[in-house]
């Protein structure tokens, strides 16, 4: 059964270095997603893409966040300036373009800013 | 403005114990959608249901049912003789009708079964 995948599953970074969190969605799959959980908090929208531009983003979702489709199968968030509080579980999804479209989520990169 | 409340922030129960999480939602769309998800200790989201909000139907997949009700805004979620297996954090989110829009996620309930 397809899936979506992330990588690295967990990352470890000093605040204010840069980092790339990795995914790839389910191939058929058109509208990509990135979500993030801070821990034992409710999970929260960060960002939607379609057809290579964002479609919606929340106010999280600031000038140090972007996100690219560099290739046909990988979908990357990047936080530019990394702060303590986005130490979080970012968690990347997809959907297909028709239909009701439920999304499939990944399993997560922890990420840790220290 | 979307909104899912979960009041239940954690439920315990021993094994083979019925279980219901209550969830309630806002919006002024009149047509969306309901999901659960559940977020097993390992921490990956899996999808359990989808429910559209013209379909008032309630539905039984094994021992998990789902109680749409309109009129109380309300998608509550059974699990009949619960499981060890079953702990984890279950989540109800709602999405507008079009494709590619947010889901809005309540705050989780968590659910401990004892065996």
């Amino acid at each position: 059964e397809p899936e979506v995948t992330q990588t690295p599953s967990h990352q470890v970074t000093q605040m204010g270095q840069e980092v790339i969190l990795r995914c790839v969605p389910i191939s058929n799959h058109l509208y990509f997603y990135w979500y993030r959980q801070i821990l034992g908090q409710k999970v929260e929208f960060l960002v939607s893409f379609y057809n290579n531009e964002i479609s919606e983003k929340s106010e999280i979702f600031d000038d140090q966040f972007s996100v690219e489709r560099p290739d046909g199968s990988n979908f990357t968030l990047k936080i530019r300036s990394t702060k303590l509080e986005d130490s979080a579980m970012y968690f990347c999804a997809s959907s297909e373009a028709s239909g009701v479209n439920e999304q499939f989520f990944g399993p997560g990169t922890r990420l840790t800013v220290l | 403005a979307q909104k899912v409340t979960q009041a239940q922030t954690e439920i315990s129960v021993v094994e083979k114990e019925d279980v219901t999480l209550d969830c309630v939602y806002e919006t002024r769309d009149t047509t969306y959608y309901l999901f659960w998800y559940k977020q097993p200790p390992s921490g990956e989201l899996v999808f359990l249901i989808r429910r559209n909000s013209f379909d008032e139907q309630n539905e039984i997949s094994g021992r998990y049912s789902w109680n749409f009700q309109k009129s109380t805004s309300s998608f509550n979620f059974t699990i009949t003789a619960s499981q060890v297996v079953d702990s984890a954090v279950y989540f109800c989110a709602l999405r507008r009708k079009a494709a590619g829009n947010k889901l809005t996620f309540g705050g989780g309930t968590r659910v401990l079964v004892k065996p």
